[in-house]
């Protein structure tokens, strides 16, 4: 069975403090790795898809990264509005099933104090 | 802007008593999906229709069914709520390119409907 982990489950910066988000994958087949930001009360927001180790997209403040095991999402000096949960979903070839499953972590909760 | 719309925003059932929730699509997505989010976990994959071919997950309940009368809406139908099935319903569309979960097209969510059971 795939899974998705996500690590920190809460993370506090000060504004301008820089870190990274991480999730970690057992998947058999990858077929791509998702970024979703959610605010509070809201639908998730797609940010980016990576697809194979080594690859890198930018936007803003966020790269994200990809390596065979794991991504990175990395927030170079975060502002307040950058408060919210990063969903990471993974998604797969299920060969028994004859389709693609999509897997999601259960997000990291991002504060930014100003 | 093309969007995922869903209505309401909330909703406050009772127990027992049946329940519609409604999303339409501008993106022309052939592909829409309902998940239900609970409080700090993973959304959780309810069914899904690729154009009119419906396709249940093994673990949803009876509880639980949808509609597609055309390309733009769908409905999540729960039957009999229960406290259990108090959440965030979240739906969301992709283009299928490469079928379902399709190849290259990420979800595109809607904004959710917060369903209250009292």
């Amino acid at each position: 069975e795939d899974q998705v982990t996500q690590s920190p489950e809460a993370l506090r910066l000060q504004e301008g403090e820089s870190s990274s988000l991480n999730c970690s994958y057992t998947v058999s087949g990858l077929r791509g790795l998702f970024w979703y930001r959610q605010d509070p009360g809201k639908g998730p927001e797609f940010l980016f898809t990576l697809y194979s180790a080594g690859e890198e997209k930018e936007k803003e403040r966020l790269k994200a990264t990809l390596t065979k095991k794991e991504s990175f999402l990395h927030i170079t000096a975060p502002k307040p509005e950058d408060s919210a949960t990063y969903l990471c979903a993974v998604r797969s070839w299920d060969s028994g099933a004859g389709s693609y499953q999509l897997t999601f972590g259960k997000g990291t909760k991002l504060s930014v104090i100003p | 802007d093309a969007m995922v719309i869903q209505n309401p925003r909330y909703q406050v059932t009772q127990f027992g008593k049946p329940v519609t929730l409604s999303c339409s699509q501008t993106l022309n997505h052939n592909v829409m999906y309902w998940y239900q989010q609970k409080s700090s976990q993973a959304p959780k994959l309810l069914f899904h229709y690729y154009d009119k071919d419906f396709n249940n997950e093994a673990d949803t309940p009876d509880n639980f069914q949808s509609r597609r009368p055309n390309t733009s809406f769908c409905f999540l139908d729960i039957r009999s709520p229960g406290l259990g099935d108090a959440a965030m319903y979240l739906c969301a569309t992709s283009s299928g390119q490469g079928g379902t979960l399709g190849a290259n097209s990420p979800l595109h969510f809607g904004n959710g409907t917060r369903l209250t059971v009292t």
